[in-house]
């Protein structure tokens, strides 16, 4: 699984954009770049997956370029409740070992 | 179910005690997942069910980890002669067979005293 690199901790307030990169360099030509958010006391749960460009649902943006050695999820108008620990994880779209990291903490402030 | 659910939530033991952590996952779900994570550390791996067969248990840290699926259907993990570095959160997941979607449940939080 190649590895990822993410920021520690990041803070912010509510109603702004919160953008969260995550390096990848030695992605391979078959893995996906898969986030997923952790809330305190709670398993992670998928928020999005992106091979290329850039995705989009109702939760986040997922935006990579095209050399994909990095990609950058962007949360919209945060609230109090996206304060959590977000992951991002590479490798193929249907890897049973998920490779998390340590994750970035995400705080939101009022 | 809806979700995935685990008992017990919370499991305090004393050192050398043995433990079991039950999983309950969605119904229909092929594959089954258990996690290990440490306080302030992402989830890591410990082993992987496909219906009862245990196709991968790399992840275990060491013999005293067992984990079993006997029916396809709920797991337990069971941990003997438990030790301090054992006390971490331990999640179970499970997802339908071509292994898209996970669905992890809240885990079950084990303290070794």
């Amino acid at each position: 699984l190649a590895k990822t690199t993410q920021p520690i901790s990041m803070d912010s307030y509510e109603g702004q954009e919160v953008n969260i990169t995550c390096s990848h360099n030695n992605i391979a030509t078959n893995d996906y770049i898969t986030w997923y958010q952790q809330f305190p006391s709670q398993g992670p749960r998928f928020i999005i997956q992106g091979y290329k460009t850039k995705v989009t649902n109702e939760v986040a943006s997922l935006f990579i370029p095209a050399d994909r050695k990095s990609s950058t999820l962007s949360l919209p108008r945060v609230s109090l409740s996206d304060t959590a620990v977000y992951y991002c994880l590479v490798g193929v779209i249907n890897d049973y070992k998920l490779s998390f990291g340590a994750g970035t903490t995400v705080t939101v402030r009022a | 179910g809806a979700g995935v659910s685990q008992s017990p939530r919370y499991k305090v033991a004393k050192r050398g005690q043995d433990v079991a952590l039950r999983c309950d996952p969605i119904s229909g779900h092929v594959s089954l997942f258990w996690y290990q994570q440490a306080l302030g550390q992402g989830p890591e791996f410990l082993t992987y069910f496909q219906n009862e067969a245990q196709l991968d248990k790399s992840g275990l840290p060491s013999d005293r980890f067992f984990a079993e699926r006997p029916e396809g259907s709920v797991s337990t993990l069971k941990i003997q002669r438990t030790q301090q570095e054992d006390s971490a959160v331990y999640l179970c997941a499970s997802s339908s067979a071509d292994n898209y979607g996970y669905t992890f449940g809240s885990g079950t939080r084990l303290t070794v005293v």
